[in-house]
């Protein structure tokens, strides 16, 4: 059974890097059949996708985010990574690790989640 | 980037009910479109992909449908466990994008 589970700071203050890990289990990242994926969700909001990487290296990245924005994969541990820099409040959200499949060059939906990491921005 | 309009964004509804949920995008899929369920405090779960193709283990009540730039997802009879908020995301083109989501509240 594959899982993935995010971790990292429940809080970050503005302007820093806020950086996530999420760990997947039951699946090799380096299979290559999947793209893993970043996905956000402000409170009480919809969902809003931040990027996705390949076991490659492609990356995809929302334009709206892309400078601030670095998505890796480290094969050796089977974890996929989030930075995200200069953090606002507009930051706060649920951020959610998913293993998508679909098509070529990012065309892809999310058909494995993780449960979510809160994340809130604040002095 | 394609816009994705959900309609209606909530809807009561009793057990037993049957719902349609609809989603119009921007510029035609080719059927590249999923429709999510998404329960208080859980993740997301993937109901259907390809516009029509549920997923396994979905309850064959669950139905999509639709091509081009307008798609639906039926729930023929809604069961207490159903109410949800459901969200459509195309992935025609990068960057993927969701619609705003429906809620189904119990009437």
């Amino acid at each position: 059974q594959v899982q993935l589970q995010e971790s990292g700071p429940g809080l970050v203050k503005p302007s820093q890097t806020l950086p996530l890990t999420c760990t997947v289990s039951g699946d090799s990242i380096s299979s290559g059949l999947y793209y893993w994926a970043w996905i956000r969700q402000h409170p009480g909001k919809g969902l809003e996708w931040i990027g996705f990487m390949s076991h490659s290296g492609l990356t995809y990245y929302d334009p709206s985010l892309k400078s601030r924005i670095l998505v890796s994969v480290d094969s050796s541990k089977n974890q996929v990574s989030l930075s995200l820099t200069s953090v606002t409040a507009a930051d706060t959200a649920v951020y959610y690790c998913a293993r998508a499949s679909g098509y070529s060059h990012g065309r892809v939906y999310f058909d494995l989640w993780g449960r979510g990491t809160l994340v809130t921005v604040s002095s | 980037d394609i816009q994705m309009t959900q309609s209606p964004s909530s809807l009561s509804a009793s057990v037993g009910d049957r719902v349609i949920i609809t989603c119009r995008a921007s510029q035609g899929l080719s059927n590249s479109l999923a429709w999510y369920q998404q329960k208080p405090g859980r993740a997301p779960k993937l109901l259907v992909s390809g516009a029509s193709r549920l997923e396994s283990g979905v309850p064959s009540r669950f139905t999509g449908s639709g091509s081009g730039t307008d798609y639906s997802l039926t729930i023929s009879a809604l069961l207490p466990e159903d109410f949800a908020i459901y969200y459509c995301q195309q992935y025609f083109a990068v960057p993927v994008t969701f619609g705003g989501g429906t809620k189904i509240e119990i009437k």
